[in-house]
């Protein structure tokens, strides 16, 4: 049972711009820790989107962005393409678990 | 570019030890903290641990009692074992490299994984 929770899918049609949220709470997101993001393509492993809630990796499109308030962070991939086709999982720290831990998942579908 | 590739068998019987080994190739395995994770067939990512190139780890707590991760640095490789399997275990086990090196443990908790390791299905089994 993951600690953060994201919405189980998201669609839109190419071109258009969609958002997935991560929702934690005091012991992890809200704590202060970072949020961190990684895309995984069909069959592959997954590879680091976002760091430190809002920074892209050298390589990464700037049609993908990251933001964090409160307990919260979301993920927002504009200029929506089908190469964008994956899953998506958001990752933080957890002090009442004392380790790292992963968003749920969500499934992009580009229609 | 760092590079990383599990090796280690995929198939194990219930109730043995799953042993897999992460070689780092083009790069050092000293200065950086290492990890391990799983991902159950159609489903999401748990983090089992990590260990510094000196030694130390950390270990997920729900996994604690059966796992140890080990480092080689002759080896340039980092080991994981996972004792008394069941078909809960069955999975594709990834390694990576942790991005923080500080030892600070809230530095420590600020840390993401890159690059992983193309990953192993494991597969819990008689």
């Amino acid at each position: 049972q993951s600690v953060l929770a994201q919405p189980p899918s998201v669609s839109g049609a190419p071109g258009q711009r969609v958002t997935i949220s991560c929702t934690g709470s005091s012991s992890n997101i809200g704590a202060g820790y970072h949020v961190h993001w990684y895309q995984q393509l069909p069959g592959t492993a997954p590879k680091l989107l976002i760091y430190g809630n809002t920074n892209r990796p050298s390589g990464v499109p700037d049609r993908f962005s990251g933001s964090k308030s409160g307990t919260s962070a979301s993920l927002a991939i504009s200029g929506l393409q089908a190469e964008d086709e994956a899953d998506y999982y958001c990752q933080s720290y957890d002090s009442s678990l004392s380790g790292y831990v992963f968003g749920t998942g969500t499934e992009v579908t580009v229609l | 570019q760092v590079q990383l590739q599990e090796s280690g068998p995929g198939l194990v019987k219930p109730s043995e030890t799953l042993s897999l080994t992460c070689t780092v190739s083009s790069g050092s395995i000293s200065g950086y903290y290492w990890s391990w994770m799983r991902q159950p067939p159609g489903k999401g990512l748990e983090w089992i641990g990590y260990v510094h190139y000196g030694g130390s780890t950390s270990y997920n707590p729900s996994l604690k009692s059966r796992v140890t991760i080990s480092v080689d640095t002759s080896k340039n490789h980092f080991s994981l074992r996972l004792g008394s399997v069941t078909a809960a275990d069955t999975a594709v086990y990834y390694c990576a490299r942790d991005h923080e090196q500080s030892s600070s443990s809230w530095y420590r908790a600020q840390s993401w994984f890159d690059p992983w390791g193309q990953g192993t299905l494991v597969t819990v089994s008689s």
